[in-house]
């Protein structure tokens, strides 16, 4: 299957601080990219969508000032927490997604746990 | 509204056969998803079911019922990595975007 990568894995930062986490498609164009929150046996709540070289769509109650997304290439994009507080503290998962794979299957990254101090 | 079911918890032993029940109400349907997810990792992709039926795939079969808005995940010969959690995700046709399920978190005794 196709594989996404994100980076960092973990992070571990300042209150107030921003923090950026990469997610790539790295054997495929993805034409979306999903960002996900998923709090401790919860389950995946959609942040935003992304389309290369347009502006996320962000789901209702979700911050766009506060959750920066970029989507620069078929093969990046990028979340961008700005000024970091505790309560982001989270894992954040990403997905991207090609009209050339069977389904429209979306695939998912490792995950970034983000932990604000 | 959207609303996806499945149970919390549930336990199997070692062997077994389980079955992980789904039940939706969605605006509207276009494929339901299977995801395994171990603890503080990504969700990998188990199923697909877009027809009425039973789809098999080696140990893991899944089924769809789209007129009474059910799925179910059917894991034969468990094993103990199998203890992990299946997310059930619905993909919607307006917005193409998966809701996913609460998560049903599966452990497996010896």
């Amino acid at each position: 299957g196709a594989v996404v990568s994100q980076h960092p894995s973990r992070v571990i930062c300042k209150s107030g601080t921003s923090v950026k986490i990469e997610c790539r498609s790295l054997d495929f164009q993805a034409t979306t990219m999903f960002w996900y929150r998923q709090f401790p046996k919860k389950s995946l709540m959609l942040m935003a969508t992304s389309n290369e070289g347009s502006k996320a769509t962000y789901e209702q109650g979700v911050e766009k000032d506060k959750f920066l997304i970029n989507h620069a290439s078929l093969t990046l994009s990028t979340l961008t927490v700005t000024s970091a507080h505790p309560e982001d503290s989270s894992f954040y998962i990403c997905s991207a997604r090609s009209h050339e794979v069977a389904h429209n299957e979306q695939f998912f990254g490792p995950g970034t746990r983000l932990t604000v101090l | 509204g959207q609303n996806i079911d499945q149970p919390t918890e549930m336990t199997a032993t070692e062997g077994a056969i389980v079955q992980i029940n789904c039940t939706y109400q969605t605006s509207g349907f276009n494929g339901l998803f299977w995801y395994q997810q171990h603890a503080g990792e990504a969700p990998t992709f188990l199923s697909y079911n877009v027809l009425d039926g039973l789809e098999e795939k080696g140990r893991f079969s899944s089924f769809l019922s789209r007129s009474k808005g059910y799925s179910y995940l059917l894991l034969k010969e468990l094993q103990m990595k199998d203890s992990a959690s299946y997310l059930c995700a619905v993909r919607s046709p307006e917005t193409d975007k998966l809701i996913f399920g609460t998560g049903t978190r599966l452990q497996v005794f010896p």
